[in-house]
C-alpha cells in the first residue's frame, strides 16, 4: 500500500531563514506526490506536485519541493521563510491502485516567527 | 484554479437532527467527489469517494447509513450527517477531481464545513 510519512509534528523557523518541511514516501510503482498547506478552519491549498521530469518542482508562493528517488523523499523548501506561511502541511501520495486517492501524510504545523 | 465551495461553513444542531453539507465546484465538472473528516491538527481522513452518477464508495469504518452521500450531478455532491450525534462533531472537507488526467491532476478542495453537535 502507498503511505508518505512527515516525520515532523511542528518544524520552528525565524522569518527570513530557509524552511524545510520533511516528507518521505512508500510506493510501489511511480511515486505521484503532492503537497498541500492548510490554514486555521480552512480547505486544503494546493502547492505542488511531482508526476515526472525534474525533481525540483516549484509551486506556489515561493515554494519548491525536491523529488529524491533513492532516499524515497519529497522534502518541501522555501529560501526565505515569511509569518504568513505559519499554516499546516500536508505532503500526499496518489494511490493509483485504489481508484487515485490520496494518501495524506499526518501533517506539520510550520511556525514562522519575525 | 478550480474553486470548490461548500455550505454551510458553521452549522450547530441538536443531538438527533440530520444535517446537509453541499459541495459545489464552481468551474469545472468533477466527476470524482471526495468527503473528508478531520480533528483538530490532525490528517484528513478519507470517508468516501463519489463519482457521478453511481453510489460512493465508502472506507472501511465509514457508516454509510449515517453519512449519506450523494452525487447527482458534475458539480454538486452533498453529505447528509442522520441522526447526528456530539461525536460526529469535526471539520468536514470535500474534495473534487477531474476527468481529464485524473492521476495527475491534483484535487481542488473545499473550505470545509464546522459541525457542531450538541
Amino acid at each position: 500500500a502507498q503511505s508518505v510519512a512527515q516525520p515532523e509534528d511542528q518544524v520552528n523557523v525565524a522569518e527570513g531563514n530557509p524552511l524545510t518541511v520533511k516528507c518521505t514516501y512508500s510506493v510501489s510503482g511511480n511515486p505521484y506526490l503532492f503537497w498541500y498547506v492548510q490554514y486555521p478552519n480552512r480547505g486544503l491549498q494546493f502547492l505542488l506536485k511531482y508526476i515526472t521530469g525534474d525533481n525540483l518542482v516549484k509551486g506556489s508562493y515561493g515554494f519548491e519541493a525536491e523529488f529524491n528517488k533513492s532516499q524515497t523523499s519529497f522534502h518541501l523548501k522555501k529560501p526565505s521563510a515569511l509569518v504568513s506561511d505559519s499554516a499546516l502541511y500536508f505532503c500526499a501520495v496518489r494511490d493509483i491502485s485504489q481508484g487515485g486517492k490520496l494518501i495524506f501524510g499526518q501533517g506539520t504545523e510550520l511556525s514562522v516567527k519575525p | 484554479g478550480a474553486v470548490v465551495s461548500q455550505h454551510p461553513s458553521r452549522v450547530i444542531c441538536k443531538s438527533g437532527t440530520s444535517v446537509k453539507i453541499e459541495c459545489r465546484s464552481l468551474d469545472f465538472q468533477a466527476t470524482t467527489m471526495f468527503w473528508y473528516r478531520q480533528f483538530p491538527k490532525q490528517s484528513l481522513m478519507l470517508m468516501a469517494t463519489s463519482n457521478e452518477g453511481s453510489k460512493a464508495t465508502y472506507e472501511q469504518g465509514v457508516e454509510k447509513d449515517k453519512f449519506l452521500i450523494n452525487h447527482a450531478s458534475l458539480t454538486l455532491s452533498t453529505l447528509t450527517v442522520t441522526s447526528a450525534h456530539p461525536e460526529d462533531s469535526s471539520f468536514y472537507i470535500c474534495s473534487a477531481r477531474t476527468l481529464a488526467g485524473q492521476m495527475y491532476n491534483e484535487q481542488f478542495f473545499g473550505p470545509g464545513t464546522r459541525l457542531t453537535v450538541l
